[in-house]
């Protein structure tokens, strides 16, 4: 199976500042890779979908601009979270999908964000 | 919207089994999977129906029943480690994404 890997994996900044999150894709060439975020003992909340050479695609309520999303070759994706405040503080996640349908999908290890 | 509903929590004691439900409240899902999570890392992947009926996995079985817009997931013979959140997803009709279930948190006591 495909192996993703994540980084940071855990990361603590100050209110204001942005933050980048990358998700790699180890073995797997990933034309699409999905960003999820999950506060806690909640769901995940699917963010956007990340397309390889192309805009992402953002979920209803999501802001773009504050979350920026560059996918610029097949094994790389990265998620930047603007002008963070502490309501951003949450456990981010990349995902990728090896198969051809969409139920299965492999996460990486996650970013557990912090802002103060 | 597109949602899936889950118990919030489910109990039990080690050996036992145990059924999560997760029900669906949209015009569809192709599909449903299930998820483990534990405490403080990633998803991974458990049991996926795309047909009706059981599917089974080891300790682990999973159900589908389109026309009832509902499915489970059983787990047997259970143990300390299938302590964990348990979550359903379906791709909505025609979307190639994943949505997720509210989660069921297990805790299983010896």
């Amino acid at each position: 199976g495909a192996v993703v890997s994540q980084h940071p994996s855990w990361v603590i900044c100050k209110s204001g500042t942005s933050v980048k999150i990358e998700c790699r894709s180890l073995d797997f060439q990933a034309t699409t890779m999905f960003w999820y975020r999950q506060f806690p003992k909640q769901s995940l909340m699917l963010m956007a979908t990340s397309n390889e050479g192309s805009k992402a695609t953002y979920e209803q309520g999501v802001e773009k601009d504050k979350f920026l999303i560059n996918h610029a070759s097949l094994t790389l994706s990265t998620l930047t979270v603007t002008s963070a405040h502490p309501e951003d503080s949450s456990f981010y996640i990349c995902s990728v999908q090896p198969g051809s349908g969409a139920n299965v999908l492999t996460f990486g290890a996650g970013s557990r964000l912090t802002v103060l | 919207g597109q949602s899936l509903e889950q118990p919030s929590e489910v109990t039990a004691v080690e050996g036992a089994i145990v059924q999560i439900n997760c029900t669906y409240q949209t015009s569809g899902f192709y599909g449903l999977s299930w998820y483990q999570q534990h405490d403080g890392g990633a998803p991974t992947f458990l049991s996926y129906n795309g047909l009706d009926g059981l599917e089974e996995t080891g300790r682990f079985s999973s159900f589908l029943s389109r026309s009832d817009s509902y499915g489970y997931l059983l787990l047997q013979e259970l143990q300390m480690k299938d302590s964990a959140s348990y979550f359903c997803a379906g791709p909505p009709t025609g979307f190639q994404k994943l949505v997720f279930g509210t989660g069921t948190r297990l805790l299983v006591s010896p």
